[in-house]
């Protein structure tokens, strides 16, 4: 696509229960980053794929969170469990590789729980 | 562990004015520098990519510098407009996935 697509826009969940967030990179880029933006501040780095593997995954703040990319392009974003303080935007991004090259961000999922 | 700042973390200037958004980050063994806009409510809109090895960038009103000895790039904003009201991001990449700083809200007045 010409774009990162980040879906859905808005997910609003009640404490405890299950979520997903999906991730459409830009056609043919190897690299996607998911990162958690909390109001005021920067984005904060969960997990890092190249191709199907997940390189780093260092930013995943417990093992409520996980994230797959099985075929190398889609990745889901998901959450067990869901809390008040996983209240987020959660950004995905896409480069054509590791190292010097551009990222770009989709517009995010905005997760609130309630 | 890579720390980036961005000062000042507000900034409000009259329409017309020139800029400059400052950004420093602790490690200097970075691959590139990137610059991002963010509208209230949207992503990140990439402005600007510095290469480890180059100096500066250019993209219409925008420049970018970077010293990467002493851990600091500059964004000059020329002659600002209400629509550059936003967040700027300032984001490096080491041996780690970008690293961002918490942002320069900017507003340009009318």
């Amino acid at each position: 696509g010409a774009g990162v697509s980040q879906t859905p826009s808005n997910k609003v969940t009640e404490k405890g229960k299950y979520v997903e967030l999906r991730c459409d990179p830009i056609s043919g880029h190897t690299a996607l980053y998911w990162y958690r933006q909390s109001l005021g501040q920067g984005p904060e780095f969960l997990i890092y794929f190249q191709g199907t593997g997940a390189a780093d995954d260092s930013g995943l703040p417990n093992d409520r969170f996980f994230a797959v990319r099985p075929e190398g392009s889609v990745s889901t974003l998901k959450i067990q469990r869901t809390e008040r303080g996983d209240s987020a935007v959660y950004l995905c991004a896409s480069s054509l590789g590791w190292g010097n090259t551009e990222a770009f961000f989709g517009q995010g999922t905005r997760l609130t729980v309630v | 562990k890579q720390e980036v700042t961005q000062i000042p973390a507000a900034l409000s200037v009259p329409e017309g004015e020139n800029l400059v958004l400052n950004c420093s980050f602790t490690d200097s063994a970075i691959y590139n520098l990137q610059w991002f806009r963010q509208d209230p409510g949207k992503g990140l809109t990439s402005l600007l990519l510095i290469q480890s090895s180059q100096r500066e960038q250019t993209s219409g009103r925008l420049n970018a510098s970077l010293d990467k000895s002493s851990g600091r790039s500059t964004l000059y904003i020329a002659a600002s407009q209400p629509g550059d009201s936003a967040t700027y991001l300032c984001a490096v990449r080491g041996n780690t996935p970008l690293v961002f700083g918490k942002g320069t809200r900017l507003s340009v007045i009318a």
